[in-house]
């Protein structure tokens, strides 16, 4: 298994522009989420799905889009990008919203600079 | 609103020294617990988890951590530190009922001398 991918590793937007961050997992997990991590506020939660064709919102949803139309597919959209969405973006998946042996698997990360 | 606040933002400790992370957590119901550790430049990998049962949990890595309920407290443990410890921790509350949406406090940063 390859676990949780992200493409890009890097990318630099300017101000305006829109770009698609791809997350995609193969351990067939129904849930999925995106947060963003800045500097000395840990990670915050932007949108989350918890199986194909639903979505809501999480704690900073703002500027961003997502959907889910697989189970191993969740992309986040930023439709007009801001300096202030410059952050680190983490993708992760678990096998359910509950239950003990339940854990969250991490993407390696997208660090994307708005300028 | 749930909160988790990890008071110290960085700490050094010689390598076989003990280690104490600390966290504390604001939720009115059962919480869902979590440590993670990020390493420069990479995702998060998980420590350990409490979820209910013994408040003393085990994890990866020689990691244990405590929950303490009456200080709404689980702070992260390791008995001698080794070099390679050195990265960032992450202590983390499931809420809304589920163990994955996640509420992280600002991390902590280890410094591991030799």
């Amino acid at each position: 298994n390859a676990g949780v991918t992200q493409t890009p590793k890097f990318q630099v937007l300017k101000t305006g522009q829109s770009m698609t961050l791809q997350c995609a997992q193969d351990m067939n997990h129904e849930y999925m989420s995106w947060y963003r991590q800045d500097p000395g506020m840990g990670l915050r939660l932007i949108h989350y799905s918890v199986g194909a064709g639903i979505t809501d919102q999480g704690e900073v949803p703002n500027g961003y889009n997502v959907s889910r139309s697989t189970t191993e597919d969740f992309p986040l959209r930023l439709l007009s990008a801001a300096p202030s969405q410059t952050s680190v973006y983490f993708c992760a998946s678990s096998y359910s919203t509950g239950g003990e042996s339940n854990e969250q698997f991490f993407g390696p990360g997208t660090r994307l600079t708005v300028l | 609103a749930q909160s988790v606040t990890q008071p110290d933002i960085h700490i050094t400790v010689s390598e076989g020294a003990s280690l104490e992370l600390r966290c504390n957590y604001s939720y009115g119901a059962t919480p869902y617990l979590f440590w993670y550790v990020q390493s420069p430049g990479q995702g998060l990998q998980l420590l350990l988890k409490y979820f209910s049962g013994d408040t003393l949990v085990q994890g990866i890595k020689g990691f244990e951590a405590e929950f303490k309920r009456s200080q709404s407290s689980f702070n992260l443990r390791k008995p001698s530190v080794h070099w390679s410890d050195a990265a960032e921790y992450f202590c983390a509350v499931g809420v809304g009922g589920t163990a994955s949406k996640l509420t992280f406090g600002t991390g902590t940063r280890l410094q591991v001398t030799l």
